[in-house]
């Protein structure tokens, strides 16, 4: 069945820091892709998406690139800030009707 | 607010005993969703309604578990005959149509915990 991947967090940073957070995924044909992210105490929000291959989804200063070849949608941000850490979710559309398969998240802590 | 509300927040329970999780959408969203999240991982899908009707309910993981929604809004998630491993975080999902749009919105979750 369809599946995501996600790399471990968590991932500790100083503020300027260049993010990446790696995401790889199993599926039958070319779903969409997204990124959600968790802030303390809130539910979780859609960060981007990408829908077809090539796309590049951005928000917020961060970005992700769907690449078939690799079946990657890999999370950068050139300079993170206090305010990015949260927990980070790689998602995959299967069904048609917004049936999310997501990854076991990846925890960012960003420190001034 | 206008947000996904999911009450209660919290709740701990003995088990084998009944639980009733709510869950009240964005208003006039026609598309449902509950997760589950346990400790440490992502959601994982447990049923979908379009309107008043569960249009895939393959996540439920066995009959101790079903989910109504009988006026197209409110959802509520029932659990019988709780288990230790029914502990976890439920998560509601509403969006404004059942397309592959991606964008669903998210209430803050009902904690569950089985004793």
């Amino acid at each position: 069945g369809d599946s995501v991947t996600q790399m471990e967090g968590p991932v500790t940073l100083s503020e300027e820091a260049f993010l990446t957070i790696n995401c790889t995924y199993t599926a039958t044909g070319y779903p969409s892709l997204f990124w959600y992210v968790q802030y303390p105490g809130e539910g979780l929000q859609l960060l981007l998406k990408a829908t077809k291959a090539d796309d590049k989804g951005s928000n917020k200063g961060f970005e992700a690139t769907y690449r078939k070849e690799t079946t990657s949608f890999h999370l950068e941000k050139g300079s993170v800030q206090v305010s990015d850490s949260a927990v980070y979710f790689c998602a995959l559309e299967s069904g048609g009707y917004n049936k999310l398969i997501f990854g076991a998240g990846t925890r960012l802590a960003v420190h001034p | 607010g206008a947000g996904v509300s999911q009450t209660p927040s919290n709740k701990v329970t003995e088990k084998g005993k009944y639980v009733e999780l709510r869950c009240d959408p964005i208003s006039g969203h026609t598309a449902l969703y509950w997760y589950r999240q346990s400790l440490g991982q992502g959601p994982e899908f447990l049923i979908y309604f379009q309107g008043t009707g569960a249009a895939d309910d393959s996540g439920l993981p066995n009959d101790r578990f079903f989910a109504v929604r009988p006026e197209g809004s409110v959802s509520t998630l029932k659990i019988q005959r709780t288990e230790r491993g029914d502990s976890a975080v439920y998560l509601c999902a509403s969006s404004s149509s059942g397309g592959a749009s991606g964008e669903l919105f998210f209430g803050e979750g009902s904690r569950l915990t089985v004793l």
